[in-house]
């Protein structure tokens, strides 16, 4: 069964810099879409955004309020996902997860999730 | 690209059935078959239930259920237990190629 393990969070200022990372194993890391999804306490899911596969050239899309701050990567050799975050507000405190598309199993349902990573920003 | 909308509680007692709703528009819901459920626990990671609209994952108990109709989705929860207490939240692919989620719907079991 496939498994997904966030790291990287922690405290940073307003308009600091952090990057997460998001391990994967026991499925097809290379065959997959991966994502970023939030939640702030208390609060909802929010889509942050995604990152295809590199026979859909590793495109990228995000939600309109992170657009132009945070960048997602990916490096198929380690199985491994990021979420580099830039100018980062209060607004951006959540636990973030981790968790992934397919086309051959569930197809644009996140079938596989991280156990969340916090990240809390605060001056 | 604004949440879907689902209602904030609903609640049921154990054996009855329950259905959560989830609207949304033209550019999400109502354009696309890909309405997906999650249903996530105190503390815990949001878990799939329902996606293409009604499938079902592998373990996930035939319990669950989901339809569509226009720009609205459903969940039904029959033959309500005690562990169905948790949060439910819709999602659909949009028109942008992004996704939305709805604002989550707390069932209580009573």
């Amino acid at each position: 069964e496939g498994q997904l393990e966030e790291s990287g969070g922690g405290l940073v200022q307003p308009g600091g810099s952090l990057k997460l990372s998001c391990a994967a194993s026991g499925f097809s890391f290379t065959a997959s879409a991966m994502h970023w999804v939030r939640q702030a306490s208390g609060q909802g899911l929010e889509w942050v955004g995604r990152i295809r596969s590199k026979p859909k050239n590793y495109a990228t899309t995000y939600a309109a309020s992170v657009e132009g701050r945070f960048t997602i990567s990916r490096d198929d050799s380690k199985n491994t996902a990021y979420l580099q975050m830039n100018s980062l507000k209060i607004e951006d405190t959540a636990v973030y997860y981790c968790t992934r598309t397919t086309s051959t199993a569930t197809g644009v349902a996140f079938d596989i999730w991280g156990q969340g990573t916090m990240v809390t920003v605060s001056s | 690209q604004s949440a879907l909308t689902q209602p904030a509680s609903v609640s049921g007692s154990p054996g009855q059935s329950i259905t959560i709703s989830c609207t949304g528009t033209t550019s999400d819901i109502g354009d696309y078959d890909y309405v997906s459920w999650y249903q996530q626990h105190p503390g815990k990671a949001p878990k799939l239930m329902i996606y293409e609209v009604s499938s079902r994952p592998s373990g996930v108990s035939n319990r669950f259920s989901g339809s569509k109709s226009g720009n609205t989705a459903s969940l039904t929860i029959s033959g309500l237990q005690a562990e169905d207490e948790a949060d439910y939240y819709c999602s659909s692919y949009t028109s942008s190629s992004t996704w939305v989620f709805g604002g989550g719907t707390k069932v209580t079991v009573l």
